[in-house]
């Protein structure tokens, strides 16, 4: 079954410190992986896009890693900011339709506190 | 910045009652999705559009219809609305151009049936 998990659920930290959040699938076959960023009552923007071939990309303070073949992903973090705080959502895309269907986590909510 | 319109943001409205959630993009994007969403879990795909007069059921079974008359415009119907229709909905449009296909989110309609 194709299934995004995401750890932690949830995540406080004081501004300025850095934090790695966490992404595990099993989505095959994989195209690729995206990491969005969701304010509450907004709707998701997107952060990164890596495909197969990249094990980093940089947006910013924000990197992300992919390791495709433990199929795992992470979002760093860096110099946090009270702007921060949002839910950030996981997202793989297979190659196995003409849909490019995505595949949702359930996100990990982080709260910066100054 | 994506430019993708959702209204009304938010709806408050009794059992019974016929609303439409309305969702414009001026990108031009042929692909457009509607997706529910709870507090605190994954995006449900609901429906999809591959363009004008193309419209697909999505994962989630939904009791809504939608619309795709022009490329732009792609609204959601509940003819009848009940309690469990209380969610969020987030309407996408997705790029076609480059090797990897963006979805842009609009900022979504908060449902609330009475």
């Amino acid at each position: 079954k194709n299934q995004v998990e995401q750890s932690p659920q949830s995540l406080i930290i004081l501004e300025g410190k850095n934090c790695t959040l966490q992404c595990n699938y099993t989505v095959s076959p994989f195209s690729n992986l995206r990491w969005y960023k969701q304010d509450t009552g907004r709707g998701p923007v997107s952060l990164t896009i890596m495909t197969f071939s990249e094990n980093t990309k940089s947006n910013g303070r924000y990197t992300a890693t992919l390791d495709a073949d433990t199929k795992q992903s992470s979002l760093h973090i860096t110099a946090s900011q009270l702007s921060d705080s949002a839910s950030y959502i996981c997202v793989v895309s297979d190659r196995g339709s003409t849909l490019g269907r995505l595949y949702f986590g359930r996100g990990t909510q982080l709260t910066v506190w100054p | 910045e994506a430019d993708i319109y959702q209204t009304p943001r938010y709806l408050v409205i009794g059992t019974g009652k016929k609303i439409t959630l309305e969702c414009s993009q001026t990108m031009g994007h042929d692909k457009m999705y509607w997706y529910q969403q709870d507090p605190g879990m994954e995006l449900h795909l609901i429906h999809y559009s591959y363009g004008v007069n193309s419209t697909e059921k999505g994962d989630l079974s939904s009791e809504s219809t939608v619309s795709r008359i022009r490329t732009e415009h792609f609204p959601l119907t509940l003819e009848s609305a009940r309690p469990s229709h209380t969610s969020q909905y987030l309407c996408a449009s997705q790029s076609t151009s480059g090797s990897i296909y963006e979805q842009y989110f609009g900022p979504g309609t908060r449902l609330t049936v009475t």
